[in-house]
């Protein structure tokens, strides 16, 4: 019984193409992030939603546009796709979000090679 | 601007032993830091955290301590188990943040 999911867990896609990461969350959570873990191993926020309303968005190329149909589901869709977004994406959710000291729960990852 | 900053990119401990993790920041405005641990090809696990208003947490095996002067927090595991071989997280943040702020990770093998 999974508390943050993610889909596909791993994706190797060409230059150019167009790919979505899925991301649901089962704790009832108002918060969720998306991270890049880059080459160098750092963990950087993206993304972060709460109650399906954009509340943080780093410096992000806009290929890369996150979705919220619910505050059950986070999801990335990504344009155009480069070499350089070769990463590992990790979901996450946390119970408020900004204005409190909480934990954030993490997915699996999603490994995402662009050839 | 690498704000969160470990510089152990490993550390090799005995089955039993104490494991001593570091962490650094230069960000004043953090007032909330958490570990987490993570196995490969999983998310990162956490572990255990700290408010800036304490200097010490415990968990089980688990303490983490605190300097604010120092802007430096630890993680000790006592006594090390082979299970606890993974890469360990340092994450910091503000009340008003609400997003996590990484260092690079420190990578933990406990030897039997």
């Amino acid at each position: 019984d999974t508390a943050v999911s993610q889909t596909p867990k791993y994706l190797v896609t060409q230059m150019g193409n167009d790919k979505s990461i899925k991301c649901e969350q089962n704790l009832g959570h108002d918060t969720m992030y998306w991270y890049k873990q880059d080459s160098k191993k750092f963990l950087k926020i993206m993304f972060s939603y709460n109650n399906k309303e954009l509340i943080i968005n780093e410096t992000v190329p806009n290929r890369f546009s996150p979705k919220s149909p619910d505050k059950a589901h986070l999801n990335l869709h990504i344009n155009s796709l480069e070499l350089g977004d070769s990463a590992v994406y990790f979901c996450a959710s946390s119970p408020r979000g900004a204005g409190t000291q909480e934990t954030q729960y993490f997915g699996p990852g999603t490994r995402l090679l662009v050839l | 601007d690498q704000q969160v900053k470990q510089n152990s990119p490993s550390l090799s401990v005995q089955e039993g032993r104490i494991s001593i993790l570091n962490c650094d920041y230069t960000n004043s405005m953090f007032d909330y830091f958490l570990w987490y641990k993570k196995y490969p090809a999983e998310g990162p696990t956490f572990l255990i955290s700290i408010s800036s208003i304490k200097d010490k947490n415990e968990d089980g095996r688990f303490t983490v301590f605190l300097n604010k002067s120092a802007k430096h927090l630890s993680l000790h595991i006592v006594p090390s188990q082979p299970g606890d071989s993974a890469v360990y997280f340092c994450a910091a943040t503000t009340f008003s943040w609400g997003k996590l702020q990484f260092g690079a990770g420190t990578q933990v093998v406990v030897t039997p």
